[in-house]
């Protein structure tokens, strides 16, 4: 079975530095990893996903996330963090089985931005 | 498109009383989900569809019902809730496994 960790449930940076979210991954077929947002009182919406291809992919808000196959990795990096930033991110793998895909989430990471 | 809607937004339930959460997306999407959040653990499946008619368990179901009678509709049944089930749920869809498109949930809490 697939699973899915995040290192840190809560981050907290500066207005203006460097966001990493850490997103470790199991898999053992191709995965399609995706990284969520939850702002307060809202449901997830789609930050930026990788199915093939590229390993380096570009989402909304200035977020980028690189597909490391060696280190199954899938981190999350934002070069300038703003205040608007601050919301709860999800790691997910979709996965395969005999009933259908399911998606796996991570128990995610809430940033906070300090001004 | 009005894409995924939930109701009701909030509900507040006795020990053992039941009730129906509803789902709905407009994009006819085969895949649909039932997920509940507790705070910092995530979301956790409880079931899943893949199409009108078909339905399967996650990884959380009991205490849960499911039925799938369209494409467009995704019910949860409670049927005797319990205050473990007090929690935040989403119902998502989508096709394959692309991208899922949420809800914007349901708070219960079981008194």
């Amino acid at each position: 079975a697939q699973s899915v960790t995040q290192l840190g449930s809560h981050v907290s940076v500066s207005e203006g530095a460097l966001v990493l979210l850490r997103c470790n991954y199991s898999s053992s077929v191709p995965p399609y990893l995706f990284w969520y947002v939850q702002y307060p009182n809202q449901g997830l919406q789609l930050l930026l996903k990788y199915t093939t291809g590229a390993t380096l992919v570009k989402g909304i808000n200035g977020f980028e996330a690189e597909f490391k196959k060696s280190e199954t990795s899938f981190h999350l990096t934002k070069p300038s963090a703003h205040m608007s930033d601050a919301a709860e991110y999800f790691c997910a793998v979709s996965e395969s089985g005999t009933g259908g895909f399911k998606t796996i989430f991570g128990a995610g990471t809430r940033l906070f931005v300090k001004a | 498109n009005a894409g995924v809607t939930q109701t009701p937004k909030f509900r507040i339930l006795k020990i053992g009383q039941s009730m129906t959460l509803q789902c709905a997306q407009d994009m006819n999407h085969n895949y649909m989900y039932w997920y509940r959040q507790d705070p910092g653990m995530g979301l956790k499946l409880i079931y899943y569809s893949v199409g009108a008619g078909i339905t399967d368990k996650g990884e959380v179901p009991n205490g849960y019902n499911v039925s799938r009678s369209t494409t467009e509709d995704f019910p949860l049944r409670l049927e005797l809730a319990a205050p473990s089930q007090t929690s935040v749920y989403f119902c998502a869809s989508t096709e394959g496994r692309e991208t899922q498109y949420f809800g914007p949930g349901t708070r219960l809490l079981v008194l």
